[in-house]
């Protein structure tokens, strides 16, 4: 079945600084990858996702990328704010796993003021 | 336009109970998806169900564990004769397809807290 590493599984960076998070999977029939973020207590919420006939996508501060050939995606979010805080998880599906969402361990990001 | 809802937020049971979660997809969601969150860890797959069909229940502990998706009604995870282990916060997602380029629009609920004291 599908595995999923996410690295760092901390992150902390000042206001205004950029953050990556990384992840690679190992399921090469995977062909959807979501980023959702987690505020404590609360439901995971999709910020961004990206499937496998596109490199690249962007939506205003986050991007995020997808190299196939090496399996690994990432989460970039730009000019970073408190708000931002937040856990961060990545995910993969596809080929055989249709709707089963196998996800990384998580990053708690944190933005200092 | 209503999306997922679970209920109860919070749920209380004492050792060797039984908990019943219960899932409201979204308004024409037909696929259902349980996911298992333990403190501090990332969310895993339990099982994923169609409207009165188990499609895949390869995360779902082989005993004390079932769940459900009738023709009329949520879909509901049942635990018989919960242990401490059990404690966990439990989401629910739902999908109006899932095919073979992958999930579209799916939605996480605000989850079940169960406490097993």
């Amino acid at each position: 079945g599908e595995n999923v590493e996410q690295h760092p599984s901390t992150l902390s960076v000042q206001e205004g600084d950029s953050a990556v998070i990384k992840c690679t999977y190992s399921d090469s029939a995977s062909n959807y990858f979501p980023w959702y973020k987690q505020e404590l207590g609360k439901r995971p919420q999709l910020i961004i996702d990206i499937r496998s006939n596109v490199g690249e996508k962007k939506d205003q501060r986050i991007a995020v990328t997808l190299n196939k050939t090496a399996k690994h995606f990432s989460l970039h979010i730009t000019e970073t704010q408190p708000e931002d805080s937040a856990v961060y998880f990545c995910a993969a599906t596809g080929g055989t796993s249709y709707g089963k969402l196998t996800f990384g361990q998580g990053t708690i990001l944190t933005v200092h003021p | 336009n209503a999306g997922v809802m679970q209920n109860p937020r919070h749920l209380v049971r004492r050792r060797g109970q039984e908990a019943r979660l219960r899932c409201s997809p979204v308004k024409g969601h037909s696929h259902v998806y349980w996911y298992r969150q333990l403190p501090e860890e990332g969310l895993k797959f339990m099982v994923y169900l169609q409207k009165e069909n188990i499609i895949d229940e390869s995360g779902m502990p082989k005993e004390r564990f079932s769940a459900e998706f009738p023709k009329e009604g949520p879909s509901i995870l049942r635990i018989q004769q919960v242990v401490r282990g059990d404690s966990a916060a439990y989401f629910c997602a739902s999908s109006p397809s899932a095919g073979t380029l992958g999930v579209v629009g799916y939605t996480f609920g605000s989850g079940t807290r169960l406490t097993v004291v």
